[in-house]
């Protein structure tokens, strides 16, 4: 596509609820990242892909988060069980890759638990 | 862990003042990487600095990368309006090439 598509760009669920973020790098991108982004902040690193090997997952809050990227493409983000303080702005952004390159940011996911 | 801060956090400036932001990381990084993120949308990327005390411009904006590669800063002469947002520092850190690390962001103010 012509550039990162996140989905649902909203997304209000109850606590408790489970729910996936939904990332469409744009196409060709090896690197895909996942950000969450609180009101006022930087965006706070979750996670890394590239193609489709998770490389890095230390950001992730806890076990109720994780992601996937199957295919090296298409990615999701997964939140369990979710508390009020999950909610925020879910970025995602890819890269055509490695350390020199720019990160293309999607238009976010406002999640609000309640 | 590793950090990236930015001062200040907000600055107000009338329209054709200057305006710095300041960007220091804890620890070495690879590079650094300036992003602008407008009211309401996602950060967009501005430029990327590699090199040891590297200088570069943009027409009325000037990026500087610290000799030690650990602080950078972003001026902005004679601002405008249209300058309006939020400017954030990103970095990979040396010992981990693809951990893109943002800074906390400063958030410009113009009057007209």
């Amino acid at each position: 596509g012509a550039g990162v598509s996140q989905s649902p760009r909203y997304k209000v669920t109850k606590r408790g609820q489970d729910v996936a973020l939904r990332c469409d790098p744009i196409s060709g991108h090896v690197s895909l990242y996942w950000y969450r982004q609180a009101l006022g902040q930087g965006p706070e690193f979750l996670t890394y892909f590239n193609y489709e090997a998770q490389q890095d997952k230390s950001g992730l809050p806890n076990d109720r988060f994780s992601a996937e990227r199957p295919e090296g493409s298409i990615s999701t983000l997964t939140i369990q069980r979710t508390e009020q303080r999950d909610s925020a702005m879910y970025r995602c952004a890819s890269s055509s890759q490695g350390e020199n390159t720019e990160a293309f940011f999607g238009q976010g996911t406002r999640l609000t638990v309640v | 862990g590793q950090q990236v801060m930015q001062i200040p956090q907000y600055q107000h400036v009338q329209e054709g003042e200057d305006f710095t932001t300041y960007c220091n990381s804890s620890t070495t990084l690879s590079n650094i990487q300036w992003y602008k993120q407008r009211p309401g949308g996602h950060p967009v990327f501005l430029i990327q600095l590699v090199k040891s005390g590297e200088v570069k411009k943009q027409k009325r904006l000037t990026f500087q990368f610290g000799e030690a590669k650990k602080n950078s800063s972003l001026h902005i002469t004679a601002t405008q309006t249209t300058d309006v947002g939020t400017y954030f520092c990103a970095g990979y850190l040396t010992d981990s090439s693809y951990k893109l690390i943002f800074g906390s962001g400063t958030r410009l103010l113009v009057r007209p």
